[in-house]
């Protein structure tokens, strides 16, 4: 069974710091993963996904990810936040086997401010 | 460009009274899902599909059935609301394999009293 997991469900920030939000995966096949944003009141759309082949991901926003196999993880960095990126922001995994599920995490709270 | 719309965007229940959310998709995806998202939850899948005519249970399906009788509408149905299932609800819909992500609806917030 694949399973996600966001180590904080929330993270303050001062606006134009870096941001990491971690995540980490379990399965036994290979996996696809994704991030996802909800704004307030909103649904959730893509920010970035990883497939196959370079481990860096660059997504919307200015927002990155690395998939690091050996650690299971897919850590989502951002070098300067905005206001506008309070938000919350989850981890999804797909795994080959059963790839029509797609498994979220709990969400984390990012809060930026001034 | 509709992508995936969820009816309706809110409600209020009465416990024990039923209803039923419809989410319809125009990208002619193959799976279709429910979730509920709660505080501290994250999302919890429902209900998904793989197909017309087919369903099958996530991980928290007790208190709900769905129907996929055609392929761009996926139905959710409370049939005795309960204040347990007070929570927002997403559809999702993706294409085939597991390589593409979900898109997702705007939710419904039900409350139920």
């Amino acid at each position: 069974a694949q399973s996600v997991t966001q180590l904080d469900s929330q993270v303050p920030v001062f606006e134009e710091a870096p941001v990491e939000l971690r995540c980490n995966y379990s399965s036994s096949v290979s996996v696809y993963l994704f991030w996802y944003v909800q704004y307030p009141n909103q649904g959730l759309q893509l920010l970035l996904k990883y497939l196959s082949g370079s481990t860096l991901v660059k997504g919307i926003n200015g927002f990155e990810a690395e998939f690091n196999k050996s650690q299971t993880s897919f850590h989502l960095r951002k070098p300067s936040v905005h206001i506008s990126d309070t938000a919350e922001y989850f981890c999804a995994v797909s795994s080959g086997g059963s790839n029509y599920k797609l498994t979220f995490g709990k969400g984390t709270l990012l809060t930026v401010n001034p | 460009n509709a992508g995936v719309t969820q009816t309706p965007k809110f409600r209020v229940l009465k416990t024990g009274q039923s209803m039923t959310l419809l989410c319809a998709q125009d990208m002619n995806h193959e799976y279709m899902y429910w979730y509920r998202q709660d505080p501290g939850m994250g999302l919890r899948l429902i209900h998904y599909s793989v197909g017309e005519g087919t369903t099958a249970k996530g991980e928290v399906p007790d208190g709900y059935n769905v129907s996929r009788l055609k392929k761009q509408n996926f139905l959710l149905g409370l049939e005795s609301a309960a204040p347990s299932q007070t929570s927002v609800y997403f559809c999702a819909s993706r294409d085939r394999g597991g390589v593409t992500e979900a898109f997702f609806g705007q939710g419904t917030r039900l409350t139920v009293v």
